[in-house]
């Protein structure tokens, strides 16, 4: 069965240090790519996403993910955090099917200090 | 534009009690609908998907159901709460028709946070 696994739960960062929250995910079929974020009493929204091409793809505020289909990774990055960024994070995937199903991973809290 | 609600937003339910939670979208036609459960630590779990009226398909065993009556409405029911039915309900739509090519992305609503106690 597939499977998403974020390998980080809670991360805590000073301001203007740099991020990376790693996905990873198990299938060996075609997938489509996301990252979501959910503020603080907000929706849960879509960051970025990955469905063919570029494999480095480049979202909302300064987000960036790279896809390496080799080793079935879905990192999110950003060079400098602000405290604004301080939300939950979850990476997603879905088959290239027509249900459009998405997979979560267990997400990512980030708290950033100011 | 495309809308999507939920509701109620919170709900506190007795063991044993029954549940409906509705979501319903405005401004598309035959969208995909879902429904998941957010769980602290756990991320978000599919419980249903639908791609058409009537068509329910069951990610995993559980005491809920869902059923979806009219094209643009998705509701999750239970005969009866079990503690462990607690937790916070997202329902979710996406265009049909767009998954084989790969360009599914989904629309989550504002969320209904359950409390069975």
């Amino acid at each position: 069965a597939q499977s998403v696994s974020q390998h980080n739960h809670h991360v805590i960062l000073s301001e203007a240090a740099s991020l990376e929250l790693g996905c990873n995910y198990s299938y060996g079929g075609t997938v489509n790519l996301f990252w979501y974020v959910q503020y603080p009493g907000q929706h849960l929204q879509l960051l970025l996403k990955y469905f063919s091409g570029d494999p480095l793809v480049k979202g909302i505020k300064g987000f960036e993910a790279e896809f390496i289909k080799s080793k079935f990774s879905f990192n999110l990055r950003k060079p400098s955090v602000q405290w604004s960024d301080t939300a939950e994070y979850f990476c997603a995937v879905s088959l290239r099917s027509n249900t459009g199903k998405l997979i979560f991973g267990q997400g990512t809290t980030l708290q950033v200090k100011p | 534009s495309q809308t999507i609600h939920q509701w109620p937003a919170t709900l506190v339910q007795p063991v044993g009690s029954p549940l409906s939670l509705e979501c319903t979208v405005e401004g598309t036609s035959n969208p995909n609908l879902y429904w998941y459960r957010q769980a602290a630590g756990r991320g978000l779990q599919l419980l249903f998907y639908s791609v058409g009226i009537g068509q329910i398909s069951s990610e995993v065993p559980q005491n809920l159901s869902a059923s979806r009556p009219q094209d643009r409405q998705f509701i999750l029911s239970s005969k009866k709460l079990l503690l462990s039915d607690s937790g916070f309900y997202l329902c979710a739509w996406s265009p049909q028709g767009q998954g084989i090519s790969g360009a599914n992305v989904l629309t989550f609503g504002a969320g209904s946070r359950l409390t069975v106690l």
